[in-house]
């Protein structure tokens, strides 16, 4: 099976632009994650969703951060304006309810933002 | 509320030694413990989990980990280590009720040398 697939690998912008990430979950899992790794912060939980309803958003730094889920096979997490301290790893994940939670992620987005 | 600590986030070993990675837990609740490992510039692997049923696990790349509940740890281990474990390795906890999302330790860089 394929694993959790996000797009795009890498990308750098310029501040204030707008940032797109996309990731496709594993067919079949009904929970899919947003986290955000960085050197000072370590792997943080941005949002996730059950079922393709946010049902914790606390982690979503501010208004300039947003995702959604518009159906079972796909996911967005934009960043509009971006800043440079939005330079970070970002991860998606994915997990089936009956797995003991384990939460399969993917390759991540790595973000530069100058 | 449930937190994840990771002692050391610096491990150095030789070629052929143990490994030993700590993690110790805090869950109000019955937790699910697991192993993640990050390799450079990838995504983060499960290398095994505890879900209540035997205290010692055992996972991929000849990892094992034993859940103490009288210690609330959930420390790595692995007899010998090779060139190829060097690596993050995240420590998590999850559980049933409330969030079911992983909270992730700051994690362990483990070096290995030759």
């Amino acid at each position: 099976d394929a694993g959790v697939i996000q797009s795009p690998r890498h990308e750098v912008t310029e501040m204030g632009q707008e940032v797109t990430l996309r990731c496709k979950p594993i067919s079949g899992h009904d929970y899919l994650f947003w986290y955000r790794q960085t050197m000072m912060r370590g792997l943080e939980l941005l949002i996730y969703f059950n079922n393709n309803v946010p049902i914790d958003d606390s982690g979503m730094p501010e208004d300039r951060f947003s995702a959604k889920m518009p159906n079972a096979s796909f996911s967005t997490l934009k960043i509009q304006p971006s800043e440079p301290r939005d330079s970070a790893v970002y991860f998606c994940a994915s997990s089936f309810q009956i797995s003991g939670n384990t939460i399969y992620f993917g390759e991540g987005s790595w973000l530069t933002v100058v | 509320a449930q937190s994840v600590t990771q002692l050391g986030s610096h491990v150095s070993v030789s070629e052929g030694a143990l490994v030993l990675l700590r993690c110790n837990y805090s869950s109000s609740v019955p937790p699910y413990l697991f192993w993640y490992v990050q390799y450079p510039n990838q995504g983060l692997q499960l290398l095994l989990k505890y879900t209540s049923a035997a205290t010692l696990v055992k996972g991929i790349n000849g990892f094992e980990a034993e859940f103490k509940k009288s210690e609330t740890s959930f420390h790595l281990t692995k007899p010998s280590a090779h060139m190829s474990d060097a690596a993050e390795y995240f420590c998590a906890v999850s559980s049933d009720t409330g969030r079911r999302a992983l909270t992730f330790g700051s994690g362990t860089r483990l070096q290995v040398q030759p």
